[in-house]
């Protein structure tokens, strides 16, 4: 599975948006890009995935840049809740059958009040 | 909505001792994970599981570790001689299958070895 460049953190106000990049120059036609979090004390936790368009859930939106070498995941009104590690993670679903997740460092995202 | 469980939450035990972890997965997902992380860490891949058997593991994921489906709800993690270096939080994920790659994590054990 290709590799994803993220920022070590970054720090957001409450009830505003909020942009993780990520970087994966070398993702291939096949691989999707999947986001996780972890919140403080818990178990990654799916956000949402892609493979070429936009796409949006109840949590977030993810939008793919046109070449795919790299995505934001897009929080519309960050909340005190959202403050977690964001990561972006690619997986190709017909290769690598047993499925593993590879975790980089990813983003800590702060939310301040 | 259903949701991975973990038991226990916290497990202390002395060094060369064995443990087991269990874990519930969602009922109708047919591929099985642990992962690990380490304080301060990266979550690590160790070992998936489909079909009554390891599909992949980890250079981790050595002798001393094994998984079980012991009945058609438990997933389990053993470690059958504890080392200090397995302190870590335990993950079990569990996802549907085929090429729906959603994997859904419960809320780990953390493990202490003194």
């Amino acid at each position: 599975d290709a590799k994803t460049t993220q920022p070590n953190s970054m720090e957001s106000n409450e009830e505003e948006p909020v942009h993780l990049p990520c970087n994966h120059s070398t993702i291939s036609g096949t691989d999707y890009i999947h986001w996780y979090r972890q919140l403080p004390s818990q178990g990654p936790e799916y956000v949402i995935h892609g493979l070429t368009s936009n796409v949006n859930n109840r949590m977030a939106s993810l939008a793919i840049a046109e070449d795919r070498k790299s995505s934001t995941l897009i929080l519309h009104r960050a909340t005190l809740r959202d403050a977690a590690v964001y990561y972006c993670i690619l997986r190709d679903p017909r290769g690598n059958q047993g499925g593993k997740l590879i975790f980089g460092q990813g983003t800590e995202l702060s939310v301040k009040p | 909505e259903p949701e991975v469980t973990q038991t226990p939450s916290h497990q202390v035990t002395q060094m060369g001792q064995e443990v087991i972890l269990r874990c519930v997965p969602i009922s109708n997902h047919l591929y099985f994970y642990w992962y690990r992380q380490i304080l301060g860490q990266k979550v690590e891949f160790l070992v998936s599981f489909y079909n009554n058997e390891i599909s992949e593991k980890s250079e981790i994921f050595d002798d001393q570790f094994s998984v079980e489906r012991p009945d058609g709800s438990n997933f389990t993690l053993k470690i059958r001689s504890t080392k200090l270096e397995d302190s870590a939080m335990y993950f079990c994920a569990s996802k549907m299958g085929g090429l729906t790659d959603t994997q859904y994590f419960g809320p780990g054990t953390r493990l202490t070895v003194l």
